[in-house]
């Protein structure tokens, strides 16, 4: 079963920030949280990942709470093109096995 | 960045037919591949692991008979839909993860398996 709770589904206004949470109250020491995101009929594209400490790249950012209990993908401008669903998910980088839930279905309007 | 390519997008087979789906990383070494599949309105759906060069792991309630995964080359895995019937439609999905420290997953872009 998925580790992740994601709220089912978002709006966002073109040009506004995106922030997606989620819940993984049970990581382990060792699990990092990534994010993905599937726009339909395509595979999964790999957005960002992180452990504990907060992450950027020319995608999005993520913060992790201090107790790892939670996170936020935050997309800092989003575009129509940003429409998808987004898969939070917590693995341990050693196994390399990704266990996807329902994720969040993003729909940025105009 | 990675790239994952999988073969064919989209593929039409008739029922008891067998179906090869082939799944390659095109940049880079894959030492471990894995298979998903993913039904209308859902989500992605673990299948197996593949090692190059060793037998696949299978997910529990998955039937390696029907399912089987080659995975000959640091570059190349392959499902194939053994006897395959209508419920076998699907979207299948392949992902691909290097040996390089601390890199994610890379997904292929699906082949949507049709069978009348």
């Amino acid at each position: 079963d998925a580790k992740t709770t994601q709220p089912t589904s978002m709006d966002c206004a073109e040009g506004r920030a995106a922030n997606l949470p989620c819940n993984h109250s049970t990581i382990s020491g060792n699990e990092y949280v990534y994010w993905y995101r599937q726009i339909h009929s395509q595979g999964p594209q790999y957005i960002i990942h992180g452990l504990k400490n907060n992450e950027t790249n020319e995608m999005a950012s993520l913060i992790i709470t201090e107790d790892r209990k939670s996170s936020t993908l935050i997309l800092p401008h989003a575009t129509l093109r940003d429409t998808a669903v987004y898969y939070c998910i917590v693995s341990s980088y050693n196994t390399g096995k990704l266990i996807f839930g329902q994720g969040t279905t993003l729909q940025v309007k105009p | 960045g990675a790239v994952v390519s999988q073969h064919p997008s989209r593929v039409i087979c008739k029922s008891g037919t067998s179906v090869k789906i082939e799944c390659r990383s095109l940049d880079f070494q894959a030492t471990t591949m894995f298979w998903y599949r993913q039904f209308p309105k859902q989500s992605l759906m673990l299948m197996a692991t593949s090692n190059e060069g060793s037998k696949a792991t299978y997910e529990q309630g998955v039937e390696k008979d029907k399912f089987l995964i080659n995975h000959a080359s640091l570059t190349l895995s392959t499902l194939t839909v053994t006897s395959a019937h209508p419920e076998d439609s699907s979207f299948y999905i392949c992902s691909a993860q290097s040996s390089g420290a601390n890199s994610p997953l890379h997904f292929g872009n699906g082949t949507r398996l049709t069978v009348t």
